[in-house]
C-alpha cells in the first residue's frame, strides 16, 4: 500500500531533550516536507527536500533540522525542543512534476 | 502578502443538500488550485486539482470551478452524506518545480452534514 509513515504518533517530552521524528514514504517520491499545524494558523511548511542531499527552508524552520540520506526517508529533528513547538506535524511526499502531496498520519507533540 | 481565506465559520447542511464552500485568494495568480479532506487529528487527503485554464473540474459528487477574474475558488458536494463531515483545505501553487511547487494553504472550512 503506498503511504506515508510518520513515529511516533504521539510524543510528551520536556524542554530541551533532544528528539527525531521518523518520516518515510514507499512511493520513491522526490520531493518530501515537514509541516506543523496549529490552530488559528494552519498548515505551515517547515522544511523540504527536493531530493536526496538537497533541502531547504519553509516558512517556519527556526528550531528544527532535516536530513535526506535516502529518498525514502526525511526526519525532522529537534536538538532542543521549547514548549512553542507544541503542535501537529505532518510529512508530506509528492513526484517531482505533479503536486499533489501525499501525508502522513501526523504527530502530536507536546513539549512540557 | 499572499492571503487565502475560506469560510471561517462551520458549515451545516441537511444530508442530501448540496454543500458549497468558497476559497478566495489575494496578491497571488495561481496556476492551479487544490482541495483536500482533513479529519479530527490525521492528514489531509487530496480530492482533486484544477489548473488556471479550466473552468471546472468534477469526481463523483464534488466539483470545482477555479474563477481567475474573481480569484476565487468553489468547492461543492453534491447529494451530501453525514461521512462527508471534515474540515476542507483549499491550496493554490504557482509552480511544478523547485520553490515554486510550495502550496498555500488557507485555514479550513469545517462542514457537519446532519442525519
Amino acid at each position: 500500500e503506498a503511504q506515508v509513515t510518520q513515529n511516533p504518533r504521539y510524543l510528551i517530552t520536556v524542554t530541551g531533550k533532544k528528539l527525531t521524528v521518523t518520516c518515510s514514504q514507499n512511493m520513491n517520491h522526490e520531493y518530501m516536507s515537514w509541516y506543523r499545524q496549529d490552530p488559528g494558523l494552519g498548515l505551515r511548511q517547515i522544511y523540504y527536500s527536493m531530493n536526496v542531499e538537497v533541502t531547504d527552508k519553509g516558512d517556519v524552520p527556526e528550531g528544527y533540522k532535516v536530513s535526506r540520506k535516502e529518498k525514502r526517508n526525511f526526519p525532522l529533528i529537534l536538538e532542543s525542543p521549547s514548549p512553542n513547538q507544541t503542535s501537529l506535524y505532518f510529512c508530506a511526499s509528492s513526484l517531482f512534476g505533479e503536486n499533489i502531496q501525499y501525508f502522513g498520519a501526523g504527530t502530536r507533540l507536546s513539549v512540557l | 502578502s499572499q492571503k487565502i481565506e475560506q469560510n471561517s465559520e462551520a458549515l451545516n447542511i441537511q444530508e442530501g443538500k448540496t454543500a458549497t464552500l468558497t476559497c478566495n485568494y489575494t496578491n497571488y495568480s495561481p496556476a492551479y488550485l487544490q482541495w483536500y479532506r482533513q479529519d479530527p487529528g490525521r492528514g489531509p487527503v487530496f480530492l482533486l486539482l484544477i489548473r488556471e485554464n479550466e473552468k471546472e473540474k468534477r469526481k463523483e459528487r464534488l466539483k470545482v470551478t477555479f474563477d481567475t477574474t474573481l480569484k476565487q475558488s468553489l468547492f461543492h458536494i453534491t447529494a451530501s452524506q453525514p461521512a462527508d463531515s471534515a474540515t476542507y483545505l483549499c491550496a493554490p501553487g504557482s509552480g511544478w518545480a523547485g520553490n515554486n511547487r510550495k502550496l498555500i494553504w488557507g485555514l479550513g472550512t469545517s462542514l457537519a452534514v446532519n442525519p
